[in-house]
């Protein structure tokens, strides 16, 4: 089973341009969520999609950040413009569902290997 | 504020001893407990994950303890190996209608001593 696909692994750019990041989940899952990890830092969720619909963006700063999943599959994120603070790496991950299907189940979230941003 | 707490940064165990990293949390609604294994330039790996009903779970040299009175829970590795060395993270989760997000601590970076 392929995992979760993330390009580029790697972007340098210089603050206030624009960055665009994509995610290929796992086939047939159903969520997917974007993370952000700075340096030190647990990873924090930014927004989460339940097929191409938002299921939470409250921690996605609007002002500068978007994403989308159009078609319920891939999903790109993109910064414009981006700030130094924006320096992190982000992951994306996928699950089968965002619900509990069990109780005491575990709905496990598979991750990409995430992108390194660097703002200079 | 920080919801999940990770108190120690880095810790190192000799090969073929325990580890215990510990893990501490605030909300009381957390319900589901998570530990994942994070390698350089990789993404986080699930490991194991305990439920708010139970207070052991076991997983070949893997076990997590939770102690709900203390808000606290912990992941044990016995014996531990070079292949150990990583980045653990806990996890939770509060549950809820429809959503499954995970609230993150800062890592604990294990080194296995050969």
């Amino acid at each position: 089973e392929a995992g979760v696909a993330q390009s580029p692994r790697y972007k340098i750019i210089e603050k206030r341009q624009s960055v665009a990041f994509w995610c290929n989940p796992i086939s047939g899952h159903a969520t997917l969520y974007w993370y952000q990890q700075i340096l030190g830092q647990g990873p924090k969720l930014l927004i989460q999609f339940q097929n191409n619909g938002v299921v939470d963006d409250s921690q996605l700063p609007k002002d500068r950040f978007s994403a989308e999943r159009l078609k319920g599959v891939d999903s790109t994120l993109k910064i414009q413009p981006a700030k130094l603070e924006d320096s992190a790496v982000y992951l994306c991950a996928s699950s089968q569902t965002s619900g509990r299907a069990i109780v005491g189940k575990s709905v496990e979230q598979f991750f990409g290997p995430g992108t390194r941003l660097t703002v200079l | 504020d920080q919801q999940v707490k990770q108190n120690s940064p880095s810790l190192s165990v000799q090969e073929g001893r325990i580890s215990i990293l510990n893990c501490d949390y605030t909300n009381s609604m957390f319900d589901y407990f998570l530990w994942y294994k994070k390698y350089p330039a990789e993404g986080p790996t699930f490991l194991i994950s305990i439920s708010s009903i139970k207070d052991k779970n076991e997983d070949g040299r893997f076990t997590v303890f939770l102690n709900k009175s203390a808000k606290h829970l912990s992941l044990h590795i016995v014996p531990s190996q070079p292949g150990d060395s990583a980045v653990y993270f806990c996890a939770a989760s509060a549950g809820g209608a429809g959503s499954y997000q995970l609230t993150f601590g800062k890592g604990t970076k294990l080194s296995v001593i050969p």
